[in-house]
């Protein structure tokens, strides 16, 4: 069973269009995470929720809005695609341990966003 | 934006050699994280070091985390074909947030 799963796992869109992308665990953690992995490799935290509340908003444009309708669902919609936007987004999930922040993140395997 | 520098970028090496990555910076982290991605794939936690000084071994893997929790280590001893991948350190700050390192990629040949 896979324990982050995203979808889709390829995006090919225009520039202009709006696209989601959804995120879904099954390990029961409190703690949902997106990120940006550009083409060199650099993986960056955009956003990070807890138990539906936001936690983490990094400085990310506001045409990428997250959406969390339970702990267990964590997703991305990206407004006017830019060429930019262009990368591999990675959703991961960790469980909640008051006081300790360093929990193990879960990874789902990405979804690889093209902008033509 | 603080930073997480690893080197090298790319290694390739012979199956059996040794390597070294090293994940530099100039912060403190309450801790930090060592990462495996595999192409087409998530990274993959390795090992967590919490306290200055620590060493962690998980099989041929030693990890190290500096006395200053600025910078870290990992040292493979007799690398295999299925250690080739991109290792990634991570710094842990505040409440799970993870500050990634630049990465290195192994390649390991047989």
């Amino acid at each position: 069973d896979t324990a982050v799963s995203q979808t889709p796992k390829y995006l090919v869109t225009q520039m202009g269009n709006d696209k989601s992308i959804k995120c879904e665990q099954n390990l029961g953690h409190d703690t949902m995470y997106w990120y940006k992995q550009d083409s060199k490799k650099f993986l960056k935290i955009m956003f990070s929720y807890n138990n539906k509340e936001l936690i983490i908003n990094e400085t990310v444009p506001n045409r990428f809005s997250p959406k969390s309708p339970d702990k267990a669902h964590l997703n991305l919609h990206i407004n006017s695609l830019e060429l930019g936007d262009s990368a591999v987004y990675f959703c991961a999930s960790s469980p909640y341990r008051s006081g300790a922040g360093n929990q193990p993140q879960h990874f789902g395997d990405g979804t690889r966003l093209s902008i033509l | 934006t603080q930073l997480l520098e690893q080197s090298p970028q790319f290694l390739s090496i012979q199956e059996g050699e040794n390597l070294t990555v090293y994940c530099n910076s100039s912060s403190v982290f309450s801790s930090l994280q060592w990462y495996r991605q595999e192409p087409g794939e998530g990274p993959v936690l390795l090992v967590t070091v919490v306290t200055g000084g620590e060493v962690k071994k998980l099989k041929r893997l030693t990890f190290q985390f500096g006395d200053a929790r600025k910078d870290s280590s990992l040292h493979i001893t007799a690398a295999q074909t299925g250690d080739t991948g991109l290792y990634l350190c991570a710094g842990v700050q505040g409440f799970q947030k993870l500050v990634f390192g630049t990465g290195t990629r192994l390649l390991v040949s047989p």
